[in-house]
């Protein structure tokens, strides 16, 4: 138990569905993050949110959309996504954004992601 | 950017074996995380490291923030089969918003 849940942790969807993936921190932290995850490949940031503003997109296309409504939740809307967009999706959490010196360290905290299948 | 490498990307040992493993970067890290991952599951942290030349250990696990602040090494002791996994060593990018990870060393733990 991280302290990041995410549900759900398996989704299949065709093309032209839409869903979404939500992920809840219960460790009171500012800080909040999608990653994306393929198969034998780097972890691939996709969005930050400081106090539930974005502060970064990684170049992610439009077919994701995420939604911060407060600092516990975090929503990725997903809509005619590609047979590619299949991959493990992470949230994860930090008290403050990485460049924040904390005198008690800044970590980063992962849910148990969510398998996306793109059929 | 900041960039983390990890040596070795892959590893195969006989159970009990001990294991060791390493994260190096041309930029210096204020801090040194250590993750394992099982299939299909999110990183789990085995060891923060906050302050250089710091040696923390969790069970079997030891971990070392390294004086010239980067690099850090990850030491498991008597491994056994549930030992196996990816492990990640991640650092916050002193210069912009996120953490940066390294690719990652696959353990294979042989009975």
């Amino acid at each position: 138990e991280t302290g990041v849940t995410q549900t759900p942790r398996h989704l299949v969807m065709g093309m032209t569905n839409k869903k979404s993936l939500k992920c809840e921190q219960h460790l009171g932290h500012n800080a909040m993050y999608w990653y994306k995850q393929s198969a034998k490949k780097p972890l691939e940031l996709m969005f930050v949110y400081n106090f539930k503003e974005q502060t970064e997109n990684n170049s992610v296309p439009s077919r994701f959309s995420p939604e911060c409504p407060n600092s516990s939740h975090l929503f990725l809307h997903l809509h005619t996504l590609q047979p590619e967009d299949s991959a493990l999706y992470l949230c994860a959490s930090s008290q403050e954004l990485a460049g924040r010196r904390l005198s008690s360290g800044n970590t980063i905290y992962f849910g148990e992601g969510s398998w996306l299948t793109v059929v | 950017g900041q960039q983390l490498n990890q040596s070795p990307q892959s590893m195969f040992i006989q159970e009990g074996e001990d294991v060791s493993m390493n994260c190096t970067s041309s930029s210096i890290f204020n801090t040194w995380l250590w993750y394992k991952q099982d299939p299909g599951e999110g990183p789990v942290l085995l060891i923060a490291l906050y302050k250089a030349g710091e040696l923390t250990s969790n069970g079997r696990l030891t971990a070392q923030f390294g004086i010239t602040r980067k690099d850090s090494f990850l030491n498991i002791s008597a491994s056994i089969p549930s030992d196996v996994g990816i492990y990640f060593c991640a650092g916050p990018n002193n210069y912009g918003q996120n953490f940066v990870f390294g690719p990652g060393t696959r353990l294979s733990v042989l009975p």
